[in-house]
């Protein structure tokens, strides 16, 4: 049973605008979220967190934001550069190292 | 630091051969994960190991999987008999010892692109 789900398997957006990603999660006993970005041919690479004690997490071009209420989180990039076209992956913890995985949402930033 | 190293990048198989695969976790890391990545299941975890022991497989989807760990810097997968559902690509990830944060980001290999025919 998919626990971690991302419900959009792709999104276009114009160089320069928002890129908004979500996620949402069943398991109210996860107590870390992630991101990692995936190129082809390469491994997934960690992005950005927040534990579930925060609301927002922002670095540089990314923010992510949580909101336990609704057991959902989002990832938000501006602007949207084209090297930000990639598969991003939401990721849950419970327990120390072990992550549970959404599907994927392939972003492609378009000029 | 070379990263996690993965080997073979892609292997094709026939039905019923044994596949090996290979993981050399970053130096300093005690800790390695095995996943797999399919269209139907995304990224799955298989198995983590601490210190090379294995502590959870509930995500080794049969019998014909199995890993190991002999030491800190090398592990393998075997799928002995492959069949073609397992064509997907697998992935090692390592983290190092856990810090006052209480979890550490996974560093992720190249992975292994299996094909089963």
């Amino acid at each position: 049973d998919q626990q971690v789900k991302q419900n959009s398997p792709s999104l276009s957006v114009q160089e320069g605008r928002i890129s908004i990603l979500n996620c949402d999660y069943t398991n109210s006993m996860f107590d870390y979220f992630l991101w990692y970005k995936k190129y082809p041919a390469e491994g997934p690479t960690f992005l950005i967190s927040i534990s579930s004690i925060k609301d927002k997490n922002e670095d540089g071009r990314f923010t992510v934001f949580l909101n336990k209420s609704a057991k959902h989180l989002s990832l938000h990039i501006v602007p949207s550069q084209p090297g930000d076209s990639a598969v991003y992956f939401c990721a849950a913890s419970d327990s120390w190292g072990k992550l549970q995985f959404g599907a994927g949402t392939q972003v492609v930033v378009t000029p | 630091d070379a990263g996690v190293i993965q080997s073979p990048r892609h292997e094709v198989t026939e039905m019923g051969q044994e596949v090996t695969l290979r993981c050399k976790p970053i130096s300093g890391h005690d800790y390695l994960f095995w996943y797999r990545q399919t269209m139907m299941r995304g990224l799955e975890l298989l198995i983590y190991f601490n210190n090379n022991v294995p502590i959870d497989d509930s995500g080794m989807p049969e019998d014909r999987f199995s890993a190991k760990m002999p030491n800190a810097s090398f592990s393998t997968l075997k799928i002995q008999p492959s069949e073609p559902r397992d064509s997907a690509v697998y992935f090692c990830a390592s983290s190092p010892p856990t810090g006052t944060s209480g979890y550490n980001e996974q560093f992720f290999g190249p992975g292994t692109r299996l094909t089963v025919l």
